[in-house]
């Protein structure tokens, strides 16, 4: 059983519509991560959050907009999407912490992920 | 920036057989992982391995990270183990994933 808890597991919204997805982990991890994977292609980086504070953010367009109430709790609000959004949404985190490189492991620890259907 | 390459892309296996998938890295690896994900778009944690040798089961993994590069034994294959194997490593503050390797087991 997976310790990174992802919901909803489907969605599917309008271009005009406001969703969020969200994200748990319950291990302690100080990093917490959101990837983006289209069909056939390795998981692209959207933003990484450490310690609560965003530490990267991958040139992502303003219509994702990420969260991080508590270093548990991830979400990722979505408005204005595009059809080509389309696409697997997955949530991760490590022990690692980006602020102090030399703590903790830096395994990667992923959800189920959040299947997005933009109408 | 960092080079992930894995190999081959493709791969059809018949139930039973072994396999090696391989991962080439850019420059020095210090912190490695290998994930397998299913059908369903899981990725599953496999082996956290920056160097030297694991097994878990049918399945072991090996790091050679003076020679920039890791390996994936699959033994005895399954229809289970179908899936894509993803290898990934840690460049700075995040991790670069390989292009995959997409593994076909048949009965």
């Amino acid at each position: 059983d997976t310790e990174v808890t992802q919901t909803p597991k489907h969605l599917v919204m309008g271009m005009t519509n406001k969703k969020s997805l969200k994200c748990e982990q319950h291990m302690g991890h100080r990093a917490m991560y959101w990837y983006k994977q289209k069909a056939k292609k390795p998981p692209e980086l959207m933003f990484v959050y450490s310690y609560e504070k965003l530490s990267i953010n991958e040139s992502v367009p303003s219509r994702f907009s990420p969260e991080c109430p508590n270093s548990s709790l991830l979400n990722l609000h979505l408005h204005a999407l595009q059809p080509e959004d389309s696409a697997l949404y997955l949530c991760a985190s490590s022990q690692r912490d980006t602020y102090q490189p030399s703590l903790g492991t830096g395994e990667l620890f992923f959800g189920e992920g959040s299947r997005l259907t933009v109408l | 920036g960092i080079q992930v390459e894995q190999s081959p892309p493709d791969l059809i296996l018949q139930e039973g057989a072994n396999s090696t998938l391989r991962c080439n890295f850019s420059d020095s690896v210090n912190n490695l992982q290998w994930f397998h994900q299913n059908p369903w778009g899981q990725l599953i944690n496999l082996f956290y391995i920056p160097s030297g040798t694991k097994q878990n089961g049918r399945l072991s993994a090996t790091t050679v990270a003076t020679e920039r590069y890791s390996l994936l034994y699959i033994s005895s294959s399954q229809t289970t183990d179908s899936g894509v194997y993803f290898c990934a490593r840690l460049g700075g503050n995040q991790f670069y994933f390989g292009t995959g390797t997409s593994l076909t087991v048949i009965p």
